[in-house]
This record gives structure tokens, sequence and C-alpha cells, in this order.
């Protein structure tokens, strides 16, 4: 089993919808991180956890909110879906005093 | 201005070469660096660290930081077609809270 799971793998909806990625992990880190990848723009942050008391937002958490239900789960919520929030999602997670990242396999999703 | 840039490519080199991959950043207080792989649709995969000026070997792979001109590169020795993919330079900011990423550069080796 991979060590950062990331479920639906690709999703298809519609706009105004609300959807929900799911991230777990087994690595037993503390941190965890969600951040979308477009063409051109590269990695950005949305949101990021450092315990289940707590959430931070990132470079552009607007239109998203975060659930971390556990040390093992960080799910990222989109409220109500828009075009310009497709994207190739992606899960981190990092253990403290290893500044390297475990992604998970993505979630490609796209919005219609 | 963007923390961490790189040129987005696409670089070709010959299979065999060595590909020099470049970052600069600039943030000077930035202490550590890494270089991510990403084939195309996957998710990224860290290669190499590095925290200290001058070169790091692993393998076919060379980082080297050089923090008073602010860049630090990659080299990639005997260049394979397997080694085509986009790297991704990243650093921590924010006081290691988190890590900015370059918009990464495609390389492409060609048999």
């Amino acid at each position: 089993d991979a060590d950062v799971t990331q479920t639906p793998r690709n999703r298809i909806t519609k706009t105004g919808k609300r959807i929900m990625l799911e991230c777990s992990q087994t690595k037993g880190h503390d941190r965890m991180y969600w951040y979308r990848q477009d063409p051109g723009l590269g990695l950005r942050l949305i949101y990021y956890s450092f315990d289940v008391k707590d959430i931070n937002k990132g470079e552009i958490s607007d239109g998203y909110s975060v659930s971390r239900q556990a040390q093992a789960k960080f799910s990222l919520s989109l409220e109500s879906a828009i075009p310009n929030q497709t994207a190739l999602y992606f899960c981190a997670t990092r253990g403290s005093g290893n500044y390297g990242y475990t992604f998970g396999s993505g979630t490609r999703l796209t919005v219609v | 201005q963007k923390e961490v840039e790189q040129n987005s490519g696409p670089l070709s080199v010959p299979e065999g070469a060595i590909a020099s991959l470049n970052c600069t950043y600039s943030d000077r207080g930035s202490q550590s660096f890494f270089w991510y792989r990403q084939y195309s649709g996957k998710s990224p995969e860290l290669i190499m660290s590095i925290y200290s000026n001058g070169d790091k070997e692993d393998g076919r792979f060379t980082a080297q930081l050089n923090k008073a001109s602010q860049y630090v590169s990659l080299l990639i020795r005997d260049s394979q077609p397997s080694d085509s993919a986009t790297y991704l330079c990243a650093s921590p900011s924010e006081g290691y809270q988190k890590v900015t990423f370059g918009t990464g550069t495609k390389l492409q080796v060609i048999p």
C-alpha cells in the first residue's frame, strides 16, 4: 500500500457541487499539506496542518476548506466547485526534522 | 517576485550527455533546497536535498548550492531517456513551516 493515499484518483463534477478529496497516510508524519498544480503555475499551497488542532491557510485557500480528522487523515473540500478549480491536487506529508515531502499520487479534478 | 524561479524549458540533451538544471531564489535566508522529479501525470518524487554551499553527489546526480549568488543547480550525468521529466526546485519558507516550489524545468533526453 502507498504511504500517502488520495481518493478519488479522478473526478468530474459540475459547477456548484460540493466535493471532498481525501488523503490518508501511514508514515506517522504530523505535517500534512494540500497543493494544487496547474500548467505553468507549478505547485501552490492551499492549506497545511501540523496536528489535529492546527490548520493554516496557504497562498490560495479561497474557495477551499479542510478537515484534519486524525493525525493520518486530511481532507480538502470545495464547497461550491467552479471551473477554475480544475487542476491536479496533491496531498503531501512531512515528518519533523525532515523537510522532504512524500506526495500522494494525486487527484485530477475537472469542474464542468 | 516568486521566491524560487526556474526556466520552464524544455531542455533537450542527447543521451549520455550532462543535463544542467538551474534554480535561483530570492530569500537570502534560505538554508536548504530540494530537487524533485515529476513524470508526466505523476506525483513529485524527492531525489536530492542540499543544505550547505558546494556540491553533493548521489549516483548520477549532483546538486550544487551557491548561497552568495543565490542559485542551486542539479547536474545529471550520463543522461538517460528515463530521466525525461520535469524537475522541481524547492526551498522551505516561513521558518520551515512549508516549502515553496519553482514552476519546474522540463527535461527531454533524446535517444
